[in-house]
């Protein structure tokens, strides 16, 4: 099981309402990613970090924002909530080696229903 | 283009029974393939993986194949339960960028009835 949580798990917010759903991990892991997964569909990157102080957009345009202040948190903000942002957010971690093969770790998710 | 395609989309099973998941891939340079489980409303959990030397991994009642020539991979579920009911993800990261990037199949989405 790994050390890498997520909160809330669930929450259903009214448009307009900002909103931060947050990522810990404990494994002192350097890279750290958000992506954002449709019912049925792949996952898609939306930002990923290399450590503190770096933050990168990714393949699928999001906007949301990240920061990265300390290695284990990694925190995603919506400014403005719209419904079109509804989706399952999750967050993963992974090491910096090349000997790790990248394998990155998931956390439990948080399902995001904007109303 | 990058791409991970898996077959069949969903299945359903008896339990006890045998499965076999398909995944094809045009991901290049290839670095490693992984296959994942994620049950509802949960994060992807790594079952299997493999390198371009590896033809066979397996992980209990999961045995993963890689046929790099032809860039596919399978994976077998043997005398399947109820809780093997979930999302099987293929994933292919590449060698060319620092990030290791991962390319993420839709998945097979598995029930298994009793």
């Amino acid at each position: 099981e790994a050390d890498i949580y997520q909160t809330p798990r669930y929450l259903v917010i009214g448009t307009g309402k900002k909103i931060t759903l947050e990522c810990s991990q404990t494994m002192g892991h350097d890279k750290m990613y958000w992506y954002q997964q449709d019912p049925g569909m792949e996952l898609h990157l939306i930002h990923y970090s290399y450590g503190v102080n770096s933050t990168e957009k990714g393949d699928l345009s999001s906007e949301s924002t990240v920061s990265r202040i300390r290695t284990e948190h990694f925190p995603l903000t919506l400014e403005s909530a719209r419904p079109s942002h509804t989706s399952q957010y999750l967050c993963a971690s992974s090491e910096s080696s090349q000997g790790s093969y990248n394998e990155q770790f998931f956390g439990p998710g948080t399902r995001l229903t904007v109303l | 283009k990058n791409q991970v395609e898996q077959s069949p989309q969903s299945l359903i099973i008896l339990e006890g029974k045998n499965c076999t998941l398909q995944c094809n891939y045009t991901v290049s340079p290839f670095s490693n393939l992984r296959w994942y489980k994620q049950d509802t409303g949960r994060g992807p959990v790594s079952l299997t993986i493999m390198t371009f030397s590896e033809n066979t991994k397996s992980n209990g009642r999961y045995t993963a194949t890689l046929d790099a020539d032809t860039k596919q991979s399978s994976l077998h579920i043997t005398a399947s339960q109820l809780s093997d009911s979930a999302s099987y993800i293929c994933v292919v990261s590449d060698r060319g960028s620092t990030l290791g990037r991962l390319y993420f199949g839709r998945g097979t989405q598995l029930t298994v009835w009793p």
